[in-house]
């Protein structure tokens, strides 16, 4: 069964700063991992997706690495910014049976401060 | 356009009440799913539909019932809704095709509480 962990749980930065969010998960079989921002009250919304097969992904000031040997995924954000303050999910895909199913970690709530 | 779309956004009943909620995606997508969010924030899947077939369902009492008319919508039905119902429900799509997966796309969920 997949385990995903997320950490820290919750990060306060100044602005300006660059900081990394750490994900872990337990089975390396994933299809691909996916990072989600979540801000309060909000729907989730998409950040970066790496497959399988990739070892990172970009989008202006967000980097995600992925290294599906160790169960591990960063997500790099730099020159935070104060609204760059959310929760941040990473999910990692794998199989069940004859299905595809996300599993989400547990989160990171960051603030950035000014 | 939304890509995902759930309504309504809150929902409000007293307990022992049944109540839906839909989902649309017009992502053409051939998956969709039912989230719950917990009040810790925990995200965990009730079910997936492929093509209108249930393949996912992560033992949810069966006072849930999901429907999926056809491969865009998805709905949630709640049978007598008890206070341990209330959280946010979020559905979303992907392109799964033999397995694998696709970028997901979540909805602005629905706030449900039970009274």
């Amino acid at each position: 069964k997949q385990e995903v962990t997320q950490i820290p749980a919750a990060l306060s930065v100044p602005e300006g700063e660059n900081l990394v969010l750490n994900c872990s998960f337990t089975d390396s079989a994933i299809y691909n991992l996916q990072w989600f921002r979540q801000d309060p009250g909000k729907g989730l919304t998409s950040l970066l997706l790496i497959q399988s097969s990739q070892r990172e992904q970009t989008s202006g000031r967000l980097n995600a690495s992925l290294d599906k040997s160790s169960g591990r995924s960063t997500l790099y954000i730099a020159a935070s910014q104060p609204g760059d303050s959310a929760t941040y999910l990473c999910a990692a895909l794998g199989r069940t049976g004859t299905a595809s199913k996300l599993t989400f970690g547990t989160g990171t709530r960051l603030q950035v401060t000014l | 356009d939304t890509a995902v779309s759930q309504t309504p956004k809150y929902l409000v009943t007293q307990m022992g009440n049944d109540k839906s909620i839909k989902c649309e995606q017009n992502l053409g997508h051939d998956t969709m799913y039912w989230y719950k969010q917990d009040s810790k924030k925990f995200l965990k899947i009730m079910f997936s539909y492929n093509n209108k077939e249930l393949i996912i369902n992560e033992t949810v009492p069966n006072r849930f019932s999901p429907k999926s008319p056809d491969k865009a919508h998805l709905n949630l039905h709640i049978n007598s809704l008890e206070l341990g119902d209330s959280a946010v429900y979020f559905c979303a799509s992907s392109q799964a095709g033999q397995g694998k997966g696709t970028e997901a796309f979540f909805g602005q969920g629905t706030r449900l509480t039970v009274v």
